[in-house]
């Protein structure tokens, strides 16, 4: 079974630009969440999807959006780049939400780079 | 609002040396837990987790880990490292919190450096 993929795996930006971030899930896998990894913040939780829905939401500005595909895939999008947006952005996957259906699994993320 | 402690930033051993490494959570409710790996130049790899039962779990690669409530803490063990558990190690928790599962809250890593 293929892992999840993203895509693209480097991005180049400069500050005011917007980015769009893919995401194929693990095929059968209907949750995906999204996550922001920082040397200095560490691995940060974004938001997450479930059936087109935004379920749950971190502590990031608007300039932060995402949504999800009926085929499950997802997106994630920043608005106006700043250089503090230069980080690891992670995808994970999972069954969906529930106990035992929350294992979760990444991807092997996109590094965005804001110049 | 809820969070994950790991107690070393970084630990230097040498093979065949035992490992613990730290794990400390602020949530007073029905909590998931558990440890990530990322090797060098891989992605996040699931290592073990704990859902309910026995608080003793096991894991790939002869990891195992104790859930102990009393003291909000899942600790990761492995009686003897090899060279190729160098890597970063990443304490997680899920609440169910807002009815959703779907927000890992990470701590900020341990890494491990395993001298031959």
């Amino acid at each position: 079974k293929a892992g999840v993929t993203q895509t693209p795996r480097y991005l180049i930006k400069t500050r005011g630009q917007q980015v769009t971030l893919s995401c194929s899930p693990i095929s059968g896998h209907r949750s995906v969440s999204w996550y922001q990894q920082t040397p200095g913040q560490g691995l940060q939780f974004l938001f997450e999807y479930f059936s087109e829905t935004q379920r749950n939401k971190g502590n990031f500005p608007g300039r932060f959006s995402g949504r999800q595909f009926s085929n499950s895939r997802s997106e994630m999008n920043v608005s106006t780049l700043e250089l503090g947006d230069s980080a690891l952005y992670l995808c994970a996957s999972s069954l969906g939400p529930g106990i035992g259906a929350n294992e979760q699994f990444f991807g092997p993320g996109t590094r965005l780079t804001v110049l | 609002a809820q969070s994950v402690s790991q107690h070393n930033h970084h630990v230097i051993l040498s093979e065949a040396a035992s490992l613990e490494l730290g794990c400390n959570y602020s949530y007073g409710g029905t909590v998931n837990l558990f440890w990530y790996v990322q090797y060098p130049g891989q992605h996040l790899q699931l290592l073990l987790k704990y859902f309910s039962g026995d608080p003793l779990v096991k894991g790939i690669k002869g990891f195992e880990a104790e859930f102990i409530k009393s003291k909000f803490s899942f600790n990761l063990r492995k009686p003897s490292v090899q060279w190729s558990d160098t890597a970063e190690y990443f304490c997680a928790v899920t609440t169910s919190y807002g009815g959703s599962q779907g927000n890992l809250i990470f701590g900020k890593g341990t890494k491990l450096s395993v001298k031959p």
